[in-house]
């Protein structure tokens, strides 16, 4: 299943599937992004992070690619579990000690 | 510890009464941040400390105050709050000025 982050803020995958959560980011300049899992009553925990002088980075299931033509992120998930299901954001990094998050993309994973 | 431990975990306060958000790390972070997360949005950069001062204040009102007491330590004092405040206020260390953050698990604070 695939989102477009800002204009479809749920993405409903069946275990097992593949994911791929949006994120459009607003600076041209920013250069350090990083993928965040939000789950209810938790505050957002790290998953991966890619800087402006890449375009992919895997991680343990998860891979981020970065198209700084267009200004836009994604997360991968592979093999999607239930535990996966949470709120994921982007942020941009714009500056020294700046991160500003995205709108987020809530990941809903069916059994 | 790999922890940014926050507390209260929930706090419910009066518009007259003064309360303070309390935030620890102990992973030898130097730069400690406060944001605000209301529901169902992305969070908000309030405050930045970066070696115990404080760098950035995002236009955040006077009824905010940051403190930096130590490089472990931060609070956030709070004082004649309005309903709207009401919010999850979390807390975030990084190693230096370019790395991820880590997040603590938030106040859930409720203005009455």
């Amino acid at each position: 299943g695939e989102s477009v982050g800002l204009h479809l803020p749920t993405l409903s995958v069946q275990e097992g599937d593949n994911s791929i959560i949006n994120c459009a980011y607003s600076n041209s300049a920013s250069d350090y992004f990083i993928w965040y899992k939000q789950e209810s009553g938790k505050g957002p925990q790290f998953i991966i992070d890619i800087r402006s002088n890449m375009d992919k980075r895997q991680g343990q299931r998860v891979t981020v690619l970065l198209n700084k033509t267009v200004k836009h992120l994604s997360l991968q998930i592979a093999a999607t579990q239930p535990g996966d299901s949470a709120v994921y954001f982007c942020a941009e990094n714009m500056d020294f000690n700046k991160f500003y998050f995205g709108s987020g993309t809530k990941l809903n994973v069916k059994p | 510890d790999t922890e940014v431990t926050q507390t209260p975990k929930h706090l419910v306060m009066g518009m007259t009464n003064k309360k303070s958000l309390k935030c620890e790390q102990h992973m030898g972070h130097r730069a400690m941040y406060w944001y605000k997360q209301k529901a169902k949005k992305p969070p908000e950069l309030m405050f930045v400390y970066s070696y115990e001062k404080l760098s950035i204040n995002e236009s955040v009102p006077s009824r905010f105050s940051p403190e930096c007491p130590n490089s472990s330590l931060l609070n956030l004092h709070l004082h004649a709050l309005q309903p709207e405040d009401s919010a999850l206020y979390l807390c975030a260390s990084s190693q230096d000025q370019d790395s991820g953050y880590t997040f603590g698990s938030g106040t859930r604070l409720t203005v009455v």
